[in-house]
């Protein structure tokens, strides 16, 4: 079946520090979705892009969604301790169900 | 408006035993989905509805079994636990085709021994 690889599994940054996570498809995806889950919690929709080439921003967050539709990255900018968690994406193929990547864990030393 | 819930929370189970978890929606979503989460592989489909009395297998369905009798409710069945079962259990719903956004419940946590 269809995989989104989704790099570094862990990242450890000192508060203030950027923070970027990878997503990677061999074949070109219709859309990709960004998920937070906090530490305990369940995931949380953050975003959603669908052009290829968008850029969408969220306070200290950008989305990028690459030229060929098969990569994605979420940059954090100036990392506070509220963005610890893991984050996901989720690409979908045509009509096929969302699959998940398999995760960046975030922690943060203050 | 609860969102997702699911219940139980917590389960402990031995081996062999079976369980039902529920999962409720007040959203009027016609999707709904079971996951599991275990450390390192992201979040896996097990099983998933379109819509009431539908239900679809998923990427990983061997163990399980679903039932989705009303448009609110998904139902996950164990029906003989296994230790490799044990894992954390979302369940989600998702209002396509307006959005493909998924909603998540809090998750259950199963440890079967």
């Amino acid at each position: 079946g269809q995989q989104v690889m989704q790099i570094p599994q862990y990242q450890h940054v000192q508060e203030g520090e950027d923070f970027t996570t990878y997503c990677n498809s061999s074949t070109t995806l219709s859309n990709i979705q960004w998920y937070k889950q906090r530490p305990g919690g369940h995931p949380v929709f953050l975003i959603q892009l669908v052009k290829s080439g968008e850029v969408k921003k969220q306070k200290r967050l950008t989305f990028q969604f690459g030229e060929a539709k098969k990569n994605s990255s979420l940059h954090i900018t100036a990392t506070q301790t509220t963005d610890v968690g893991t984050y996901f994406c989720a690409g979908r193929w045509g009509a096929q169900k969302l699959v998940f990547g398999q995760g960046t864990r975030l922690t943060i030393n203050p | 408006n609860a969102g997702v819930t699911q219940t139980p929370k917590f389960r402990v189970l031995k081996t062999g035993q079976s369980m039902t978890l529920l999962c409720a929606q007040d959203m009027n979503h016609e999707y709904m989905y079971w996951y599991r989460q275990d450390p390192g592989m992201g979040l896996r489909l097990i099983h998933y509805s379109v819509g009431e009395g539908t239900t679809a297998k998923g990427e990983v369905p061997d163990g399980y079994n679903v039932s989705r009798l009303k448009k609110q409710n998904f139902l996950l069945g164990l029906e003989s636990a296994a230790p490799s079962q044990t894992s954390v259990y979302f369940c989600a719903s998702s209002n396509i085709p307006v959005t493909d956004t998924q909603y998540f419940g809090p998750g259950t946590r199963l440890t079967v021994l």
